[in-house]
């Protein structure tokens, strides 16, 4: 089946730096490519639309500027939180399909990275 | 833009019991609808896609029922067993994923 890896797992940084959050697709090509983000309890809320060379379409409230969205290749797309505060720490979780609605087998999910900013 | 509901909020039940849970959505214009589960601190596991143009799709002891003309689907779990706690949360896909707060179940052994 469709299988999404997401790296790091977990990553702990200091305040005002960056951190990079890669998602691949293993075994299909991913045109679009979906980044979450989960605060504790609560359900996912998008960020942000990426679709594979084009720029990422951003959600309201989501600072474009701070969540740098690659989607380079048909199988990977990163997400770079700039300038890092602790209020960045939360859940990033990415998904990935092959069409617009998911097609004959919806999104696949990545396994999530727990950012921490100290 | 898309809001969708689940209800209950949460469920506990003895092992071996029948769950239900209920999704709403307030736009049926969706290409189709995806049942996940999430285990604490875990990613999203899909269970069932169940397209616009189907009523209902199966695997195991997992049913999911779509309704698209009144915004509403269900997941049935048969013989709940302890591994099946877990939040599970609905998403109609509307070109993105929209989600719901999920119902969060416990299965007692």
């Amino acid at each position: 089946g469709a299988v999404v890896s997401q790296h790091p797992s977990r990553v702990i940084c200091k305040s005002g730096t960056s951190v990079k959050i890669e998602c691949r697709s293993l075994d299909f090509q991913a045109t679009t490519m979906f980044w979450y983000r989960q605060f504790p309890k609560q359900s996912l809320m998008l960020m942000a639309t990426s679709n594979e060379g084009s720029k990422a379409t951003y959600e309201q409230g989501v600072e474009k500027d701070k969540f740098l969205i690659n989607h380079a290749s048909l199988t990977l797309s990163t997400l770079t939180v700039t300038s890092a505060h602790p209020e960045d720490s939360s859940f990033y979780i990415c998904s990935a399909g092959t069409i617009p609605g998911g097609g004959d087998y919806g999104y696949t999910f990545g396994s999530g990275t727990r950012l921490t900013v100290v | 833009k898309q809001e969708v509901t689940q209800i209950p909020a949460a469920l506990s039940v003895p092992e071996g019991e029948n769950l239900v849970l209920n999704c709403s959505f307030t736009d049926s214009a969706i290409y189709n609808l995806q049942w996940f589960r999430q285990d604490p601190g875990k990613g999203l596991t899909s269970l069932l896609l169940i397209q616009s143009s189907q009523r209902e799709q199966t695997s195991g002891r997992l049913n999911a029922s779509l309704d698209k003309s009144s915004g509403r689907s269900t997941l049935y779990i048969a013989a709940s067993q302890p591994g099946d706690s877990a939040t599970y949360l609905c998403a109609p896909h509307d070109y993105k994923l929209s989600f719901g707060a999920g119902t969060t179940v416990t299965v007692r052994a």
